[in-house]
């Protein structure tokens, strides 16, 4: 495994709530991603946090926001939740040296809303 | 921009048989790629990646990938396949150009692998 948690691994809400999903990097990983998986589609880019700085963005909305811990722990908040907000959410670890990286991916929430 | 093209929606290829999955990408400077796998309702592992040197990288599971640069293509291959291969497989590219530990790794939209027993 890739020593990469995730939790919740399944969860259900409503439109317009809020939602916390939690990762755990590897130990040592100093950068975390975060990346959306609709049905039958490739991971996309939501952000990544650098020593618990956010150091990059794709095209997601602000309510689409997160911390990174010093414990190499991480959070992704979205707020207003919406109908395609429905996915699996995955987070990835890495260590940046060098330039030079591998992401470790977690193995994912599945967020339904209703 | 950095983008990745997975042609094939899906694979057929019959146990034992060689297997090659298609990917080509887009970048403006040098690229780092990367092939992952993704089982049902798991989240990614990676294979194998491609950051500099042998064209020809060799990962996990018996798999390796070709980096061409004139063609832009970084494709999947396996000399035998076994039916536990039959997953969902991922190609990504990351801009090298990108600078200041930003990591951008956009992902193709995956060619579903079916080994047939």
């Amino acid at each position: 495994e890739t020593g990469v948690t995730q939790s919740p691994t399944h969860l259900i809400k409503t439109r317009g709530q809020q939602v916390t999903l939690r990762c755990s990097s590897q130990s040592g990983h100093n950068t975390v991603s975060w990346y959306q998986q609709a049905l039958g589609q490739g991971p996309q880019f939501i952000f990544q946090y650098y020593r618990e700085e956010e150091n990059g963005r794709g095209n997601f909305p602000p309510r689409f926001s997160g911390l990174q811990f010093p414990n190499y722990s991480s959070e992704l908040n979205v707020n207003a939740l919406e109908l395609d907000d429905s996915a699996l959410y995955l987070c990835a670890s890495s260590l940046v040296l060098a330039g030079e990286e591998t992401q470790y991916f977690g193995p994912g929430t599945r967020l339904l809303v209703l | 921009a950095q983008s990745v093209a997975q042609p094939e929606d899906q694979v057929n290829v019959a146990e034992g048989n060689p297997l090659t999955v298609k990917c080509t990408y887009s970048v403006s400077g040098n690229p780092y790629l990367f092939w992952y796998v993704q089982y049902p309702n798991r989240g990614l592992q990676f294979l194998l990646k491609y950051i500099t040197g042998d064209n020809l990288v060799k990962g996990s599971y018996g798999f390796e990938a070709e980096f061409n640069k004139s063609q832009t293509s970084f494709h999947l291959k396996k000399p035998s396949a076994l039916v536990s291969d039959s997953a969902l497989y991922f190609c990504a590219v990351r801009d090298t150009s990108i600078s200041g530990g930003y990591q951008k790794v956009t992902f193709g939209t995956g060619t579903k692998l079916q080994v047939i027993p």
